[in-house]
């Protein structure tokens, strides 16, 4: 069983250039969640996605958007980055919206911003 | 708007000094209350789901239990390998956001 895996694990980008933040699912999870990690903070909820729609979403600004295709993978896009866009992104899967109590965690891509 | 307070910010321990964690919860309509870990550099881990009040449940030396204010996460006789960061989180309403607290950072020492 193949757990949840993310890519790229680390990068640098400088103020105003954007990002995409990709996700594999684990096998038999059809739901991806992501948040986003500040440094000696909680996670906090971006949004969801499921059924290659968004289905819920925190208190996060339009320039954080994503996509999830046919085979569940997801993406997290972030335009416009700004410094405190830095942190740890996590991606997490379960076994449905209904069922996303339980998550699974990809270990994270840290982005830096300068 | 749900929220979660974790206490200590930090706790150090020494092998096999029992001690417990608390989390402090308000939501409007509890759908669980979650224990995940933390290891540096990885993602949480999943531990423990609480339904309803009363409840507990048991994983080698942890020990999770709820009331309808707070959790506590009994760590009994820890070793070095307990040695992460703990985080409580709850789930309330819609299905698909869960609400972190911050965590408690666990040293066990030798």
């Amino acid at each position: 069983e193949t757990g949840v895996t993310q890519s790229p694990t680390h990068l640098i980008k400088t103020r105003g250039q954007q990002v995409t933040l990709r996700c594999s699912s684990q096998s038999g999870h059809n739901t991806v969640s992501w948040y986003q990690q500040a440094l000696g903070q909680g996670p906090q909820f971006i949004f969801q996605y499921y059924r290659e729609e968004e289905n819920g979403r925190g208190n996060f600004p339009p320039r954080f958007s994503g996509l999830q295709f046919p085979n569940y993978s997801s993406e997290l896009n972030v335009n416009a980055l700004e410094l405190d866009d830095s942190a740890l992104y996590l991606c997490a899967s379960s076994l449905g919206p209904e069922a996303a109590n339980v998550l699974t965690f990809g270990a994270g891509s840290r982005l830096t911003v300068l | 708007e749900d929220q979660v307070t974790q206490s200590p910010e930090a706790l150090r321990l020494q092998e096999g000094e029992s001690s417990s964690l608390n989390c402090s919860y308000t939501v409007s309509g509890l759908r669980g209350l979650f224990w995940y870990r933390q290891d540096p550099g990885k993602g949480p881990e999943f531990l423990f789901t609480l339904y309803s009040a009363g409840e507990e449940k048991e994983k080698e030396r942890l020990k999770a239990t709820l009331t309808k204010k707070e959790s506590f996460l009994h760590i009994t006789a820890p070793k070095p390998e307990d040695s992460a960061t703990y985080l409580c989180a709850v789930q309330s309403g819609g299905y698909q956001k869960v609400t972190f607290g911050t965590g408690t950072k666990l040293q066990v020492i030798p």
